[in-house]
């Protein structure tokens, strides 16, 4: 069965300092990656998604950046946060055979 | 412009009866339509999916689809207090351009 992973859980950052979220999937091949992010009491804002190694697209512009280094790992990062980049992180999947998405745990990112 | 709008709530149920979440979105090229539940703190998880339009049940929860209304609804039979959770009804227009409302705050009273 496949299975979604994202790391840290929490992080507490201060403002314009740098980011690294990660994200793999495991049981499955070629996955459409996606991440999000939700801010307090709101719906989810899609960031970037990515159908491949190497193959980014984004969708609102921002100082964030993903990166796709191996098939079934997407990463978020920031080179400077901002307080307004604190929210709730989440990556999600899509297989080949279903477009449903499955979401990760998360992260909680709070920027100081 | 892609919309899709949710009341927020709070929507407040005794135990035991049938709670109604609705949806409406904007875009008629919609193609698929999912309901998420979503505990504080968690990550939201898949309810059920709908694609045509009608009826889907699956044990307590039927999902309804009217695409001529644009409307997409999620009927919770018998709710349980382990229910309550923010609703989030999803909306695919292409492989990769899925679209979130912000959710309803469900709370089923013991």
């Amino acid at each position: 069965s496949q299975t979604i992973h994202q790391w840290p859980a929490t992080l507490v950052q201060p403002v314009g300092s740098p980011l690294s979220l990660e994200c793999t999937v495991e049981g499955t091949s070629n996955p459409n990656l996606y991440w999000y992010r939700q801010a307090a009491g709101r719906g989810l804002q899609l960031l970037f998604y990515s159908v491949g190694i190497g193959q980014i697209s984004s969708e609102v512009p921002q100082n964030l950046s993903a990166s796709r280094p191996q098939d079934r790992q997407f990463i978020l990062s920031s080179k400077k946060l901002l307080l307004s980049d604190s929210g709730f992180y989440l990556c999600a999947w899509t297989g080949s055979q279903t477009d449903t998405q499955y979401f990760g745990p998360g992260t909680r990112l709070t920027v100081l | 412009q892609k919309e899709v709008e949710q009341n927020s709530g709070p929507l407040s149920v005794p135990e035991g009866a049938i709670a109604s979440l609705n949806c409406t979105y904007s875009d008629r090229g919609s193609q698929s339509f999912f309901w998420y539940r979503q505990y504080s703190g968690k990550s939201p998880e898949l309810i059920m999916f709908i694609y045509s339009n009608g009826d889907k049940e699956d044990g307590r929860f039927t999902a309804q689809l009217n695409k001529a209304s644009q409307y997409v609804s999620l009927l919770i039979r018998d709710s349980q207090p382990s229910d309550s959770a923010t609703y989030l009804c999803a909306v695919k227009y292409n492989n990769n351009d899925m679209r979130f409302g912000a959710g309803t705050r469900l709370t089923v009273k013991p």
